[in-house]
């Protein structure tokens, strides 16, 4: 079955540090992943769209300066907090379109823990 | 491998009937479990959870059951209502992972037909 993974699972950071979170598809080309950041009630927020090779698409409120998101190739996205600061300590979860699949269906990685201290 | 399973991508059923989705999972580890539905173009919006502690729990309309010998939860809707169409995550954890990392399972479409 396809998987997503996510690196790093959790990551603890200082105040103003860049961190950056991969998002991989281990057994499918994804030429759409998604990025989602997890708020009170465990709701999932989209923060944006990724096409493999072009911008990203970022939903209203969603700074792109801050949160950088890169698609570089089709099995691999990254998402960069730049700079993060206390409020940014979040779960963010990436899930990832099978382009083959001919479907909807979206696979969701494990997400990653981020406190910045 | 897919850790949480979804088998049913999609289902249909007509209005004021009972929907059921199920999920699978294979990690005896998970201690907890939630449902989500997820609108198009939308995150997905949590519904209801249980703990394994429990094998059932009941919020108005929804109810999950959690059988934890076969690894299987499932999600009952009565009535089921056309709002309720949308698509419908289930997610594990192993909540003594302080991580706390989710596994979803890849979704089940469910359409409710006025």
């Amino acid at each position: 079955g396809a998987v997503v993974s996510q690196h790093p699972s959790r990551v603890i950071c200082k105040s103003g540090t860049s961190v950056k979170i991969e998002c991989r598809s281990l057994d499918f080309q994804a030429t759409t992943m998604f990025w989602y950041r997890q708020f009170p009630k465990q709701s999932l927020m989209l923060m944006a769209t990724s096409n493999e090779g072009s911008k990203a698409t970022y939903e209203q409120g969603v700074e792109k300066d801050k949160f950088l998101i890169n698609h570089a190739s089709l099995t691999l996205s990254t998402l960069t907090v730049a700079s993060a600061h206390p409020e940014d300590s979040s779960f963010y979860i990436c899930s990832a379109r099978d382009a083959g699949a001919g479907t909807d269906t979206q696979y969701f990685g494990p997400g990653t823990r981020l406190t910045v201290l | 491998d897919q850790q949480v399973k979804q088998n049913s991508p999609s289902l249909s059923v007509q209005e004021g009937r009972i929907s059921i989705l199920n999920c699978d999972y294979t990690n005896s580890m998970f201690d907890y479990f939630l449902w989500y539905k997820k609108y198009p173009a939308e995150g997905p919006t949590f519904l209801i959870s249980i703990s394994s502690i429990k094998d059932k729990n009941e919020d108005g309309r929804f109810t999950v059951f959690l059988n934890k010998s076969a690894k299987h939860l499932s999600l009952h809707i009565v009535p089921s209502q056309p709002g309720d169409s949308a698509v419908y995550f289930c997610a594990a954890s192993d909540s003594r992972n302080t991580g706390n990392q989710f596994y979803f399972g890849t979704g089940t479409s469910l359409t409710v037909i006025p």
